[in-house]
């Protein structure tokens, strides 16, 4: 299976601010990764797929880059509701697999 | 609006078993592969098993072959998840998911989830 290494763990930042997070395949993935965004009591939501693709929905000021093994979500002018959990997901190849997630908090 | 409702969840002894349901609405059901993700307490997402959308196929992770079975009536517009033989390590929040774009992943809609608890 491929291992899907998810850094940092936790990131701290102010509304307004830029942040990335990063994502790193334990072999080639070509393009085709996922983020997803976790918030409590809210269905997980889809953000990114093939590496840099909007899904429907998802704001501009998120965007995706990488390829092969290596990736990052970056989310500029962070808003109050951007914050929460947020995991990587490669979509290359079965079993699909999941980094270990990403938790954004207000500093 | 597409929504996936799960049901079924529980407490449940280690050795016993639970089936899971999830109720699809919005969106033409025998039109697309479906899959559970789960997510145990404090950790992250884990795939579990994947149908396809006429039911021919199926696809397991590795620790619920042959414990668990996935499958689904069209007609009813629900995907169901048996799972026997159940561990501590099962005990999750199931989430029924449905693939982007008619392929098998990834998973454009979420359910809320369902909590199941393996535990004597």
């Amino acid at each position: 299976d491929v291992q899907m290494t998810q850094s940092p763990s936790n990131l701290a930042a102010s509304p307004g601010e830029s942040v990335s997070i990063n994502c790193k395949a334990s072999k080639s993935i070509s393009k085709y990764l996922a983020w997803y965004q976790q918030k409590p009591g809210k269905a997980n939501k889809l953000l990114i797929y093939s590496g840099s693709t909007l899904q429907s929905g998802t704001p501009s000021r998120f965007s995706g880059s990488g390829s092969g093994t290596d990736f990052t979500l970056t989310i500029r002018n962070l808003e109050p509701e951007d914050f929460g959990l947020y995991y990587c997901q490669q979509h290359n190849e079965y079993p699909p697999t999941f980094g270990s997630g990403t938790k954004l908090e207000i500093k | 609006e597409v929504q996936l409702v799960e049901s079924g969840g529980g407490l449940v002894q280690p050795g016993r078993s639970l089936k899971l349901s999830c109720a699809a609405s919005g969106f033409t059901f025998s039109d697309y592969n479906m899959a559970w993700v789960r997510q145990a307490p404090k950790k992250g997402l884990e795939w579990v098993a994947t149908i396809s959308y006429d039911g021919s196929s199926t696809y397991y992770r590795d620790s619920v072959k042959g414990r668990f079975t996935i499958s689904r009536d069209n007609a009813k517009s629900t995907l169901y998840l048996q799972m026997d033989s159940l561990r501590s390590e099962d005990t999750a929040t199931y989430y029924c998911a449905r693939p982007i774009n008619y392929g098998y992943t990834p998973f454009d809609y979420w359910g809320q989830g369902v909590m199941v608890t393996v535990s004597s």
